[in-house]
């Protein structure tokens, strides 16, 4: 069985310091994992993904993440947060067989205070 | 590439009404998948195709819930007889399958359903 958890259903910042959204996945297999960002009224956009080759993974807007499979942990980070990147964030797990359908965790509102 | 669209973007219906939503994937993908997100979670997957053949629908929430891919171009999914716990967006993705491993879903902007 796959799923993931996400540590902090709300995490506030204040513009300019540093991001850390936290997620725990499990997994029988090899997994692939994936951050998303969700926007009010937009649609689910990729950040970054895992697959197997780089353990710290670079993504869009200046995020990035770490692949620590002793701690089984994917957590997201960015060094100085901007009034944009308030939206929903999830971390999300992928299988390599069968279906690769996704299993989303349960979000992260990420607040950035002026 | 103009990405994953779906049709309507809001839907009201009345309970026991049937709804039918429409998903347009990318031209080129092969995959299509469609999942629930209710209010305050993540999206669920439901069910999803590669080409015309409907390969997983165990997870579609109940037999009032269907879906097809005809030409395996857009898909649709319907609801029959809707209930109030329908109520949530309904998310479409697709993607460029190939047996390298897990690719990129792209998601569609999704269908708000209410039913009152």
């Amino acid at each position: 069985a796959q799923s993931v958890t996400q540590l902090d259903s709300h995490v506030s910042v204040s513009e300019g310091t540093p991001v850390l959204l936290r997620c725990n996945y499990s997994s029988s297999y090899s997994p692939s994992l994936f951050w998303y960002v969700q926007h009010p009224n937009k649609g689910l956009q990729l950040l970054l993904k895992y697959t197997s080759a780089a353990t710290l993974v670079k993504g869009i807007n200046g995020f990035e993440a770490e692949f620590k499979k002793s701690e089984t942990s994917f957590h997201l980070t960015k060094p100085s947060a901007h009034m944009s990147d308030a939206a929903e964030y999830f971390c999300v797990v992928s299988v390599e067989t069968g279906a690769n359908n996704l299993f989303f965790g349960t979000g992260t509102r990420l607040t950035v205070i002026p | 590439d103009t990405g994953v669209s779906q049709d309507p973007r809001h839907k009201i219906t009345k309970r026991g009404q049937n709804v039918t939503f429409r998903c347009d994937p990318i031209s080129e993908h092969n995959r299509l998948y469609w999942y629930r997100q209710t209010l305050g979670q993540g999206p669920e997957f439901l069910t999803y195709f590669q080409n015309e053949a409907q390969l997983e629908k165990s997870r579609l929430l109940s037999d009032r819930f269907s879906a097809e891919r005809p030409k395996g171009s857009f898909s649709t999914l319907e609801i029959q007889r809707t209930e109030q716990g329908d109520s949530a967006m309904y998310l479409c993705a697709s993607s460029l399958w190939s047996s390298g491993g897990p690719v990129t879903q792209y998601f569609g902007p999704g269908t708000r359903l209410l039913v009152l």
